[in-house]
């Protein structure tokens, strides 16, 4: 089973600023297998980005996602106030598919 | 427009069985996989297994082999999903979500909290 180790736990940052997160697998992901959820409190999980980089519909491009092997990123340009929310990663490289443990971007 | 709707909030005491069901519209449900992905509280998803609804064929994660069903019914376009043998374990936010040949998950049901108690 490939484990998603996503770092770090929690990001408290104020909104306009830009943030990084990070997913590292246990072992290479092939072709980019990778996406990108977020989940705010009480909510359904959304896809953000599959294929480590490409935008799902109506995603806005200050979310970006970069990486392949065992080492991806999602970007948030320039926080708004609907960004802040958990964010998790999910390989479908092979089965089971698995995510990450998630990310909190959180109010500075 | 493109939805998957499930049944209500159920509880359940320790040893039941749980029918959970995703029905689906605005979509060819013979075209795409249904998963079934679990939240326990303050969790990250768990992917459960999956059913191919032209045919019925099935992919469970080992974690659910024996525990879980997976069915479907396409002359309504409903997915069904029971988890027998329940322990507090199982409490958690159980949703269904479709996916295409790549298995990334969109969209996703509103879910369906089971709730194992006592």
């Amino acid at each position: 089973e490939v484990v998603l180790t996503q770092s770090p736990g929690t990001l408290s940052l104020s909104p306009g600023e830009r943030v990084t997160l990070s997913c590292r697998a246990s072992q290479s992901i092939n072709s980019r297998y990778l996406a990108w959820y977020q989940q705010k409190p009480g909510q359904v999980p959304r896809l953000l980005i599959y294929g480590a980089a490409s935008r799902a519909t109506g995603i806005p491009d200050r979310f970006s996602g970069s990486g392949s092997g065992a080492e991806f990123t999602l970007t948030i340009n320039r926080l708004e106030p609907e960004d802040f929310a958990v964010y998790y990663c999910q390989q479908y490289s092979n089965s089971p598919w698995t995510f990450g443990q998630g990310t909190k971007v959180e109010i500075k | 427009q493109i939805h998957l709707v499930q049944s209500g909030a159920v509880l359940k005491r320790p040893g039941a069985s749980v029918n959970v069901s995703c029905k689906a519209s605005g979509f060819t449900f013979t075209a795409y996989f249904i998963h079934w992905i679990r939240q326990a509280p303050g969790q990250g998803p768990e992917w459960m297994g999956r059913i191919r609804p032209n045919d019925g064929a099935t992919i469970y994660a080992q974690k659910f082999k024996g525990r879980v069903t997976m069915t479907r019914d396409t002359s309504t376009s409903t997915a069904y999903m029971e988890v027998s043998g329940l322990t507090s374990d199982d409490t958690a936010v159980y949703y269904c979500a479709r996916s295409g040949v790549h298995n990334w998950f969109d969209p996703w049901g509103q879910g369906t909290l089971v709730t194992v108690s006592s």
